[in-house]
């Protein structure tokens, strides 16, 4: 899978957006973009993901450039429950079988109330 | 939908004996499931792909006779970390992938077993 790039940390205000940015300018044609984050203590969970357009659900919006070389999560009104490592990860379509997840360091998001 | 639980949450051992974690999709069959370790401070790490009813494919530099891996059902697979030992310390986490349109594959993961070996 194509490598991604991410800020170490970022800070946010309690109730104000967050945009946390990732870098992919490897990706190919068939990698779709993921996010998961992780809560200190438990278990990554599944965020978001998209392919061209973006994309909204009831936890975030995922933002992804026209080039796709880049693609951008953003938190609408943050919450200190949002403090987590935020982790972007390519994964080219699947049929019939499951693969792994490659996680790099991610962004540790702080959220100050 | 699409929970995955583990048993124990935690667990105290001491050095030498086996410890049996289990991951289990408590709303979906799983096929495939991936066991994780985790160190302080550091990003998941990959340990083996377990797949319903054959045998477990490993990552490399990860001992196979030491963590013993069985996918008997849809729906549970265990890790026995065997004679385990101070350096074994660490976080475990299982996933499940719910296939959705064939496309793509979403991973659901469970909540993380915290192993200390004394």
């Amino acid at each position: 899978d194509a490598k991604t790039t991410q800020p170490n940390s970022m800070e946010s205000n309690e109730e104000e957006p967050v945009h946390l940015p990732c870098n992919h300018s490897t990706i190919s044609g068939t990698d779709y973009i993921h996010w998961y984050r992780q809560l200190p203590s438990q278990g990554p969970e599944y965020v978001i993901h998209g392919l061209t357009s973006n994309v909204n659900n009831r936890m975030a919006s995922l933002a992804i450039a026209e080039d796709r070389k880049s693609s951008t999560l953003i938190l609408h009104r943050a919450t200190l429950r949002d403090a987590a490592v935020y982790y972007c990860i390519l994964r080219k379509s699947t049929s019939g079988s499951a693969r792994q997840l490659t996680f790099g360091s991610g962004t540790q998001l702080t959220v100050l109330p | 939908g699409a929970v995955v639980s583990q048993h124990p949450s935690r667990v105290i051992c001491k050095s030498g004996t086996s410890v049996k974690i289990e991951c289990r999709s408590l709303d979906f069959q799983a096929t495939t499931m991936f066991w994780y370790r985790q160190f302080p401070k550091q990003s998941l790490m990959l340990m083996a792909t377990s797949n319903e009813g054959s045998k477990a494919t490993y990552e490399q530099g990860v001992e196979k006779d030491k963590f013993l891996i069985n996918h008997a059902s849809l729906t549970l697979s265990t890790l026995t970390v065997t004679s385990a030992h101070p350096e074994d310390s660490s976080f475990y986490i299982c996933s499940a992938s719910l296939l959705a349109g064939g496309y793509t594959d979403t991973q659901y993961f469970g909540p993380g077993t915290r192993l200390t070996v004394l």
